[in-house]
């Protein structure tokens, strides 16, 4: 089993609609969660970060972190064609396991305008 | 800043040839990460440096992977002898431990190798 398990999608929305995107972990010592964005060719970019549980907004988008359930979720609203791209959830631990990044499979988002 | 730098962009080789992989991180970032990206296995952490020191590298495939990092500002992944299945998108990371929790990775716009 993997640590971090993420569908792949593809997630295919109009444009408007609101996205949930989901991400499951086993490591019970992960406390920082992020959301990378991959545009196609390109690298990966840091779209949120969240510290421990709860939630985090930032213009159109949301982070929440549930730590009890070993889940976190990003979600989008009124999405937008620019949206379209791969996201990829990554977490770590901290202390011993330091600066390393574990991430998901990454779902494919296309919004459709 | 420029961010993170690398090159080449794109590789072709056949196999059996060696591979040689360039990273320049952002200057100041004391953490470089070399990361595997493929359809099958998605985005695979191969080896970590931290001032220039390898810290973890349980995730280098085989002895035919290697890196190096000479100085703060130089960084190379290197493939000898390389296999088709070695195809994929090389990423390259940098990041600053600032203590503030974070601890954001700059990727670079990565190399794309085939090999044939």
């Amino acid at each position: 089993q993997k640590e971090v398990e993420q569908d792949p999608g593809p997630l295919s929305v109009p444009e408007g609609a609101i996205v949930s995107l989901n991400c499951t972990y086993s490591n019970s010592a992960f406390q920082y969660f992020m959301w990378y964005r991959q545009y196609s060719r390109k690298g990966p970019e840091l779209l949120m970060y969240t510290y421990s549980s709860g939630n985090k907004e930032d213009g159109r988008f949301t982070a929440q972190v549930d730590k009890s359930s070993k889940y976190i979720s990003l979600f989008i609203r009124d999405s937008q064609p620019s949206d379209s791209a791969t996201y990829l959830c990554a977490m770590r631990g901290a202390g011993e396991y330091g600066n390393k990044l574990v991430f998901g499979a990454g779902t494919i988002l296309r919004v459709k305008s | 800043d420029a961010g993170v730098i690398q090159s080449p962009r794109h590789e072709v080789t056949e196999m059996g040839q060696e591979v040689t992989l360039r990273c320049k991180p952002i200057s100041g970032h004391d953490y470089l990460f070399w990361y595997r990206q493929t359809m099958m296995r998605g985005l695979e952490l191969l080896i970590y440096f931290n001032n220039n020191v390898p810290i973890d590298d349980s995730g280098m495939p085989e002895d035919r992977f290697s890196a190096k990092m000479p100085n703060a500002s130089f960084s190379t992944l290197k493939i000898q002898p390389s296999e088709p299945r070695d195809s994929a998108v090389y990423f390259c990371a940098s990041s600053l431990s600032d203590g503030g929790g974070s601890y954001e990775q700059y990727f670079g716009p990565g190399t794309r190798l085939t090999v044939t």
